[in-house]
């Protein structure tokens, strides 16, 4: 399976707090994507980050990622109830037929007010 | 505001008959991807097709489901015969290059 995998599978914080969240993933990558997903919603694209990036930012989300280790993590600072949501990574995979996304298994978020 | 439309939203069927799902990709995406979720399983891809051609439908069991393109504004889905054990969120995505821009989803209950 071409699938990733997230850590923790599940993360509690208070509101104000900052949330981490890490992916990790089994080939070779074009790019690495987050992802949230509100409870029975579809899935909203967040933050890409290509390959050949060690770090992006977007508002209050920082996205690493480090090839060599095949691992990329997702920071939301000063992290607020509306973030409650799931949080997956996508992997942007190049087969000989194009680019395919794998998500991962996900992290859920929940922000205490 | 475009945006990647799915019908039925919900869907209950008994055992051993027909689905069918279907998209409407965001106009000008030349890449569709069908996606089911499950607590045990996650996000897995069932099929992908790039301008209506299916490239890849490895993740999907072929006795049963089948993935078609139509055309360029509809995209399907079909299990028969349904089971239980296809219970599921059904999601569609559409895409142009690197992004993917997903449905609410098919909520399929296979009684």
């Amino acid at each position: 399976s071409q699938q990733g995998e997230e850590d923790p599978q599940a993360l509690s914080i208070q509101e104000g707090e900052n949330a981490t969240m890490n992916c990790s993933y089994k080939t070779s990558i074009n790019n690495l994507q987050w992802y949230r997903q509100n409870s029975g919603r579809g899935l909203v694209h967040l933050i890409l980050i290509r390959s050949n990036e060690r770090e992006k930012h977007s508002g209050r989300l920082r996205v690493t990622l480090d090839t060599s280790k095949k691992s990329s993590s997702l920071l939301i600072t000063a992290s607020r109830a509306a973030d409650t949501a799931s949080y997956f990574c996508a992997t942007d995979y190049v087969s000989n037929t194009g680019n395919q996304f794998y998500f991962g298994t996900g992290t859920s978020l929940t922000v205490i007010p | 505001d475009a945006r990647v439309t799915q019908t039925p939203r919900h869907k209950v069927t008994e055992m051993g008959q027909e689905v069918t799902m279907r998209c409407q990709p965001i106009l000008g995406h030349n890449t569709v991807f069908w996606y089911r979720q499950t607590m045990m399983q996650g996000l897995e891809l069932l099929a992908y097709f790039r301008n209506r051609a299916p490239l890849d439908d490895s993740g999907m069991p072929k006795d049963r489901f089948s993935a078609e393109m139509p055309d360029a504004t509809l995209a399907t889905l079909k299990i028969q015969p349904s089971e239980p054990r296809d219970s599921a969120v059904y999601f569609c995505a559409s895409g142009w290059g690197h992004e993917a821009f997903f449905g609410q989803g098919t909520r399929l209950t296979v009684v």
